[in-house]
């Protein structure tokens, strides 16, 4: 299995709704990340993990909380958000700890977050 | 400042032309150059990369182009295709993994039929 599966792949949800995004890899893979993807840009990092510890958070607002269960899942819990926190979210992974490490990143699909 | 300038900003080729799309980096620190292509309501997938001990890098019809000295890195396709259409980002990384991944800004791709 060489891929990261995200879920869902749209979303649409109110600025006082509580959602979870799910992404899932079973590459053994020791970090994994989310990035947002705005129109037209480059992915923005958001949260690193490492060996399940949260290892970085690029000073992202609290409405924004990740989670990792075990080494194979990261969840993104999303609560009060903004219509401009409408994104594509991007789950990936990567073999070394840390930045890609000179492995690059595997990437899902994505989910496309619209808030009204 | 860390950044990698990334240019053009979009490109059209003729099917069967050769792309060429070029990106600079500023921090010496950087040892890792991957290339990352994504196709509309994908992610981004690496498609090529490079250690800056190597001149060039080939495989398939992509070929990355390094110059240490000059900071400089590009992507070359070859016999570009219809299925090549997408937006390509540059990026440079650490080995170590002491440095955050910068990713340049995006090409947008388009290979005319």
């Amino acid at each position: 299995d060489t891929e990261v599966t995200q879920t869902p792949k749209h979303l649409v949800m109110g600025m006082t709704n509580k959602k979870s995004l799910k992404c899932e890899q079973h590459m053994g893979h020791r970090a994994m990340y989310w990035y947002k993807q705005k129109a037209k840009k480059p992915p923005e990092l958001m949260f690193v993990y490492s060996y399940e510890k949260l290892s970085i958070n690029e000073s992202v607002p609290s409405r924004f909380s990740p989670e990792c269960p075990n080494s194979s899942l990261l969840n993104l819990h999303l609560h009060a958000l903004q219509p401009e926190d409408s994104a594509l979210y991007l789950c990936a992974s990567s073999q070394v700890t840390g930045f890609s490490g000179g492995s690059g990143y595997t990437f899902g699909s994505g989910t496309r977050l619209t808030v009204v | 400042q860390q950044q990698v300038k990334q240019s053009p900003q979009s490109l059209i080729v003729q099917k069967g032309g050769i792309s060429i799309i070029n990106c600079a980096y500023e921090n010496t620190a950087f040892d890792y150059f991957p290339w990352y292509q994504q196709f509309p309501g994908k992610g981004p997938a690496l498609l090529i990369a490079i250690r800056p001990d190597v001149s060039e890098k080939k495989e398939g019809r992509f070929t990355i182009s390094f110059n240490k000295s000059a900071k400089q890195f590009s992507l070359h396709i070859m016999d570009s295709q219809p299925g090549d259409s997408a937006t390509y980002f540059c990026a440079a990384d650490s080995y170590t993994g002491g440095f955050k991944t910068i990713f340049g800004a995006g090409t947008r791709l388009f290979v005319k039929a």
